[in-house]
């Protein structure tokens, strides 16, 4: 069964650095979103990229974040100078474009701590 | 703002008796519900959707109930396995393709 991947599964970092975590979404996917969910609270909506743009972000998604898909395969989110509450798991998912399959399909996460 | 939230955050059963899990919603506009389950250290894993023109939805011995009139969807379990311990979300979208805005989560803790 195809599965939306993660890597890293886990990320350590120092305040202000620069982190990229990486997606690989189901391959006939064409919406593809990431998540965020701050350890025992509630999973939060980031952003969602179709047709190499933005179609959807939040107020925490905000200039220190950036989306990519440099290839056909991998979907990428950048925060460009971590902070302390930046630390959480991170999640992407995907769904189909066609209409009655939209269903989002997650991966397993990526835990960034920032110390 | 809009919101989806749960009304309880632990339900303990015991193995084999059936679950009910409840969720309210106040986004009227809502046409699509799911329900996840998270297993810890994993990502949310899809459970059964429904649609908001229909009130009942069955899958493999779990049930989602939508009540439009009073903004509220239930999943139940029937037969209540350990392998059902999780936490529980129910999420909801507006439109095709759109973002999931999740409820806190519900702990269901299966007793042997």
């Amino acid at each position: 069964e195809p599965e939306v991947t993660q890597t890293p599964s886990h990320q350590v970092t120092q305040m202000g650095q620069e982190v990229i975590l990486r997606c690989v979404p189901i391959s006939n996917h064409l919406y593809f979103y990431w998540y965020r969910q701050i350890l025992g609270q509630k999973v939060e909506f980031l952003v969602s990229f179709y047709n190499n743009e933005i179609s959807e972000k939040s107020e925490i998604f905000d200039d220190q974040f950036s989306v990519e898909r440099p290839d056909g395969s991998n979907f990428t989110l950048k925060i460009r100078s971590t902070k302390l509450e930046d630390s959480a798991m991170y999640f992407c998912a995907s769904s189909d474009r066609l209409a009655g399959q939209e269903t989002q399909y997650f991966g397993p996460g990526t835990r960034l701590l920032v110390l | 703002g809009e919101s989806v939230g749960l009304h309880l955050p632990t339900l303990s059963v015991q193995e084999g008796d059936n679950s009910i899990i409840n969720c309210a919603y106040s986004n009227s506009a809502s046409d699509y519900f799911i329900w996840y389950k998270q297993e810890s250290g994993k990502g949310p894993q899809f459970i059964i959707d429904i649609r908001s023109n229909m009130d009942k939805r069955q899958g493999q011995r779990v049930t989602v109930l939508l009540n439009k009139t009073v903004k509220h969807l239930s999943l139940q379990i029937a037969a209540t396995q350990p392998g059902d311990s999780a936490v529980y979300f129910c999420a909801e979208q507006g439109g095709a393709n759109s973002k999931l805005t999740f409820g806190k989560g519900i702990t269901l803790s299966v007793r042997p």
